[in-house]
């Protein structure tokens, strides 16, 4: 979705260095997720929020952590970089005034730990 | 925990067949569910959508079957076009969870000219 924005769109550094990845919205949602996806593997909830500085821990947020300062960015770091968390992660948005809507995703940011 | 999983990881059709893709859910509790397409190098696109309260549901090519009984939903493709090759994902929703979404592993479809 081009109005969910991912950035870098790709990365390779170094084990124990920290990494932020960024996202930002235009769709004026007040939700938003990041996301995991490893190869062969469906997507795996990290952290998600549902307002400006209200954070929430999804299935594997250990080793990570989230800060939302505006209502369309989610940033999402890794404070000391370990080699298992390469992985492409994603960051998806929806809109809480609507029931039953499904996630919107950017296209991704393919990480790589050395 | 529960999870979504598919029967078949990979799928290949012939250009201008139907396509069948298919997805266990195990948390009886899920009410609403998503398939979503995903290409190369890019996120997850949303495709169609049902709620529990429908067992069929048709969009542009595509139609979602749910049978609640056995928890299976499938994805049906009409007339499948090289386009349509990509990774499909079921994912699955229960009303009050904070809209988490729980998503299956994925089937990769490839559409054969």
């Amino acid at each position: 979705d081009a109005d969910v924005t991912q950035t870098p769109r790709n990365r390779i550094t170094k084990t124990g260095k920290r990494i932020m990845l960024e996202c930002s919205q235009t769709k004026g949602h007040d939700r938003m997720y990041w996301y995991r996806q490893d190869p062969g593997l469906g997507l795996r909830l990290i952290y998600y929020s549902f307002d400006v500085k209200d954070i929430n821990k999804g299935e594997i947020s250990d080793g990570y952590s989230v800060s939302r300062q505006a209502q369309a960015k989610f940033s999402l770091s890794l404070e000391s970089a370990i080699p298992n968390q390469t992985a492409l992660y994603f960051c998806a948005t929806s809109d809480r005034r609507r029931s039953n809507q499904p996630q919107h995703f950017g296209d991704g940011t393919r990480l790589s730990i050395l | 925990g529960e999870s979504v999983g598919l029967h078949l990881p990979t799928l290949s059709v012939q250009e201008g067949d139907n396509s069948i893709i298919n997805c266990a859910y195990s948390n009886s509790a899920s009410d609403y569910f998503i398939w979503y397409k995903q290409e190369s190098g890019k996120g997850p696109q949303f495709i169609i959508d049902i709620r529990s309260n429908m067992d069929k549901r048709q969009g542009q090519r595509v139609t979602v079957l749910l049978n609640k009984t056995v928890k299976h939903l499938s994805l049906q493709i009409a007339a499948t076009q090289p386009g349509d090759s990509a990774v499909y994902f079921c994912a699955e929703s229960i009303s009050g969870s904070a809209r988490q979404l729980t998503f299956g592993s994925g089937t990769q479809l490839t559409v054969l000219p």
